[in-house]
């Protein structure tokens, strides 16, 4: 079984400053795909940015990048220069070899404040 | 591109009632997946489909059912409906089942009273 937690129900930051949004997970796979997905107040799902297991490179696309520790089975999401169109829900997937679905988080709130 | 289509975008069914969520896609993807997201919480997957003709359940698949007749279309079929159906539902597409992206339709924010 596979499984996503994200300990921060709600973040908060200023504008222009960077932000970690903390993901943790377990899963028995070896090759597995973590991903990050933006819904904002309008409710459709955006993704973000792709982890693969064995990329030894963490994944970056634009203002987005993911700290991606193996061995303590986290891939945290930083926002650099926050921006107040970030204000969203952020949630952390994952998908394993063992099956083709996605396993979500909860979710945490961040608001960028001006 | 149209990429993964809901509809419809709101509804509001009486308890007991039945509908139909559709979703479309245009991708040619092979894997598609209807999920629900109650309020303040994470998506969970009800039923998938790894092609045409080939469906199978996911964490929370009763009161629900899907056909897949084609590759494009996979509809949600709601079965006398309870308020605990209450929900946003979402269907997605992906290419194949291995690391790629999923692709997220608009939603569809059904309430059951």
């Amino acid at each position: 079984a596979q499984k996503i937690t994200q300990t921060q129900p709600g973040m908060f930051v200023q504008e222009k400053e960077a932000v970690t949004l903390d993901c943790t997970y377990d899963t028995s796979d070896q090759s597995y795909g973590l991903f990050w997905y933006k819904q904002p107040s309008s409710g459709e799902m955006i993704f973000l940015i792709y982890q693969g297991s064995y990329d030894e490179q963490n994944a970056t696309e634009g203002r987005y990048s993911l700290n991606f520790q193996k061995a303590r089975k986290s891939a945290n999401l930083v926002i650099s220069a926050s921006q107040l169109g970030d204000s969203a829900m952020y949630f952390c997937a994952m998908r394993g070899t063992s099956g083709s679905r996605l396993t979500f988080g909860e979710g945490t709130q961040l608001t960028v404040n001006p | 591109n149209a990429g993964v289509t809901q509809t419809p975008k709101f509804r509001i069914l009486k308890i007991g009632q039945s509908m139909t969520l559709q979703c479309t896609q245009d991708m040619n993807h092979n894997y598609m997946y209807w999920y629900r997201q109650d309020p303040g919480m994470g998506l969970k997957l009800i039923y998938y489909s790894v092609g045409a003709g080939i469906t199978d359940k996911g964490e929370v698949p009763n009161g629900y059912n899907v056909s897949r007749s084609t590759t494009e279309d996979f509809p949600l079929r709601l079965e006398l409906a309870a308020p605990s159906q209450t929900s946003v539902y979402f269907c997605a597409s992906t290419w194949t089942g291995d690391l790629d992206e999923q692709y997220f339709g608009p939603g569809t924010r059904l309430t059951v009273t």
